[in-house]
């Protein structure tokens, strides 16, 4: 079965760093773009950024740069969505997803999501 | 405020048609494709047309895309009380270099 699965909801402090996963399984991993998403609560869908796991070219949203690093491992292929210094306003679900239909950007895969929690 | 434009809000009855629209620019709708998504509450978003018109296996044909110009629409025939979710539009920005949202629209089944 094709899927991505995310690491469990997280509650953290302002100025702590986390590392959240994505893990995808039934499909070659180094072979399709990996993207995150985030949704603030209530609020709609923000693209973050892209990784190609089989070389880590990672790119950017221009209102995500500088404040997380998206990286992989494609010997295990897993993708990450870091930061080292978290703010409230990075209280928001998180997702991973991957074009598999082989669309640019026409994301078919969607991991579970990942809640992220922020607060003093 | 999303580079795409959605209204926040639809309605239908069981049975009816509905549209939702989604507005862009010459630097996404216009030079890219459009894809569609419905996100039912407490889901993950799922793609429901791609390629301004093109249905992934599964989506049932009640779902239809279209695009012109700078503009695209989703269209939903037959309306089921299981449509009730929040639907987003989707292109590649070449601008932005990047992804880019529509705000969302949410459609209630009356």
């Amino acid at each position: 079965e094709v899927q991505m699965v995310q690491s469990g909801a997280e509650v953290k402090k302002p100025g702590e760093s986390l590392k959240i996963s994505c893990k995808g399984s039934g499909y070659s991993f180094i072979s399709y773009w990996i993207g995150w998403v985030r949704q603030t609560p209530g609020k709609g869908l923000e693209w973050m950024g892209i990784i190609w796991p089989g070389d880590s070219d990672t790119r950017y949203s221009p209102s995500f740069q500088g404040h997380v690093t998206i990286s992989a491992d494609k010997s295990i292929s897993t993708a990450y969505l870091q930061w080292s210094s978290l703010k409230a306003s990075d209280t928001a679900i998180y997702y991973c997803a991957s074009p598999l239909l082989g669309v640019p950007w026409a994301f078919d895969i969607w991991g579970q999501g990942t809640m992220v929690t922020v607060s003093s | 405020q999303s580079v795409l434009t959605q209204p926040p809000s639809a309605s239908g009855t069981p049975g009816q048609r509905v549209t939702i629209s989604c507005s862009g620019s010459s630097s996404n709708i216009g030079s890219n494709t459009l894809n569609w998504y419905q996100q039912l509450p407490g889901t993950a978003p799922k793609l429901l047309i791609y390629n301004n018109n093109q249905r992934p296996s599964g989506v049932p044909d009640r779902f239809s895309g279209s695009k012109s110009g700078t503009s695209a629409s989703l269209a939903i025939s037959g309306l089921q009380s299981e449509d009730e979710a929040d639907y987003y539009c989707a292109a590649w920005d070449d601008s932005l270099n990047g992804v880019v949202f529509g705000g969302g629209t949410k459609l209630t089944v009356l």
